[in-house]
C-alpha cells in the first residue's frame, strides 16, 4: 500500500521546543496539503503546495510555523517555540492537480505540548 | 463560528435504526464532500456532490446536496456498528481551500 504516510505518528514535547513533522504523499501526486485538527473539531486548512511551490497559506499559519517541499515530493512542517495551544493532530493530504477535489489523507501526527 | 455547521454533534443509536445528519451553511459551495474518520486515522472520502439537488447513494448511505448548494444531508439506513465514526462534511469554494464542518460523531450500539 503506497498511501500517504506521516512521521512520527505521535510527538510529545515541552513548551518552547521546536518540532518537525514529515509527510510522504502518494508518489505521483503533485499537490500536498497540511491541515490541523483539534479534539472534537474538523480539520482546518493550513497550507498547500503544488510541486515545490507553496501556493496558499491560512491565517492559522503563524510565523512560528514553516512548511517546505524542497523537491516536490515529501514535505516537512516545522513548529518553532511550541505552545500548549499547538497541541493537535496534524494531517497531510495529497492529490493530483487535475483531480484536486479527491484528496487522500495520511494518518496524522498527534502533537502534545506539555 | 464555522462556515459549515453540522448537526447533531453527537448521535448514539441502536443497530438497525435510521439516522440523518446535516451540514448547513449560509455560503454557496461549488461542491461538497462527505468524509468518515476513525480514531487515530485521517478522513476518508465517501462522496462528492456537485449539482444542486443531486442525490447519491453508496449502499446504505444516501447523500443529498441542497438545491441552492448551501447545505447537504447524509442519511444512513439500518445502521450497523461498523458505521461508527466521525462524519465530516467539507466544501470547496473559489480557490483551493477545502473547508470542513465540525463533524458528527456517530456511535452505533449492537
Amino acid at each position: 500500500d503506497t498511501g500517504v504516510s506521516q512521521d512520527p505518528r505521535h510527538k510529545i514535547t515541552k513548551r518552547g521546543q521546536n518540532v518537525t513533522f514529515r509527510c510522504d504523499p502518494i508518489s505521483e501526486h503533485n499537490r500536498l496539503y497540511w491541515y490541523r485538527q483539534t479534539l472534537g473539531q474538523g480539520p482546518e486548512f493550513l497550507t498547500y503546495f503544488q510541486n515545490e511551490a507553496q501556493l496558499e497559506k491560512s491565517r492559522l499559519l503563524s510565523d512560528r510555523f514553516s512548511a517546505e517541499r524542497p523537491k516536490g515530493s515529501f514535505s516537512t512542517l516545522e513548529i518553532q517555540r511550541t505552545e500548549q495551544g499547538d497541541s493537535a493532530m496534524y494531517l497531510c493530504a495529497s492529490s493530483l492537480s487535475q483531480s484536486a477535489d479527491t484528496q487522500y489523507f495520511g494518518p496524522g501526527t498527534r502533537l502534545t505540548v506539555l | 463560528t464555522q462556515l459549515l455547521e453540522q448537526s447533531p454533534q453527537f448521535l448514539s443509536i441502536q443497530e438497525g435504526e435510521n439516522l440523518t445528519v446535516y451540514c448547513n451553511s449560509s455560503s454557496v459551495f461549488s461542491s461538497l464532500q462527505w468524509y468518515r474518520q476513525e480514531p487515530g486515522e485521517g478522513p476518508v472520502l465517501l462522496v462528492t456532490v456537485v449539482t444542486g439537488g443531486e442525490v447519491k447513494k453508496l449502499k446504505r448511505l444516501t447523500f443529498q446536496f441542497g438545491d441552492a448548494r448551501k447545505d447537504s444531508s447524509l442519511h444512513i439506513t439500518a445502521a450497523q456498528p461498523g458505521d461508527t465514526g466521525l462524519y465530516l462534511c467539507a466544501g470547496w469554494r473559489a480557490g483551493n481551500m477545502l473547508t470542513f464542518g465540525g463533524g458528527t460523531r456517530l456511535m452505533v450500539k449492537p
